[in-house]
């Protein structure tokens, strides 16, 4: 039982360039969530999706898009990243007594 | 706005010292609040939920416990193993109706052996 998969679990981008993390879970969890965390800000929610074909905006939704492709798959995209977006990137899925289950993690550097 | 402040931002201990750690909230209507560690390199695990003051749970040398307005968490004779990083997050209604978690910054404990 895998729970949340993020891929990839590092990169290295250039300023301007695009990417899209990915995430999948098997636990059949309607709710999705990406954050970033960041020294001394701790975690903070970019979006979220309560079931699928819903999305919605978090704390700190500038610069990202977010797709729910079917209910077990979440992805986040940065279109031009920038070096404010350097951070790490956590996707989790909750349970109906909101249990959050969070992946390993990627961790992003954009130069 | 509702808020989550966790105190200290890092504590040293040596094992078998025990202490505890503080998880401070203002949200009206607490609809429980949550606990979690998380290891370098690693996304948070779950640890416990707390629902009414009151309220305590253990787990192994963990132990949680709520009052109206703040969280505990106790550890009792802590191992090297113990060390983590420890989130206590509320939820947070949205105007979509649903709710999400709103995250404390976290607690540091180091554990020397």
């Amino acid at each position: 039982n895998a729970g949340v998969t993020q891929t990839p679990k590092f990169q290295v981008l250039k300023t301007g360039q695009s990417m899209t993390l990915q995430c999948a879970q098997d636990m059949n969890h309607n709710s999705m969530y990406w954050y970033r965390q960041d020294p001394g800000m701790g975690l903070r929610l970019i979006y979220y999706s309560a079931s699928e074909g819903t999305t919605d905006k978090g704390e700190v939704p500038n610069g990202y898009n977010v797709s729910r492709l079917n209910k077990r798959e979440f992805s986040l995209r940065l279109e031009s990243a920038a070096p404010s977006q350097t951070s790490v990137y956590f996707c989790a899925s909750s349970d109906l007594l909101n249990i959050q289950y969070f992946g390993a993690g990627t961790r992003l550097s954009v130069l | 706005e509702d808020q989550v402040t966790q105190s200290p931002e890092a504590l040293r201990l040596q094992e078998g010292e025990s202490s505890s750690l503080n998880c401070s909230y203002t949200v009206s209507g607490l609809r429980g609040l949550f606990w979690y560690r998380q290891d370098p390199g690693k996304g948070p695990e779950f640890l416990f939920t707390l629902y009414s003051a009151g309220e305590e749970k253990e787990k192994e040398r963990l132990k949680a416990t709520l009052t109206k307005k703040e969280s505990f968490l106790h550890i009792t004779a802590p191992k090297p193993e113990d060390s983590a990083t420890y989130l206590c997050a509320v939820p947070r209604s949205r105007n979509s109706g649903y709710s999400t978690l709103t995250f404390g910054k976290g607690t540091m404990l180091l554990v020397s052996p």
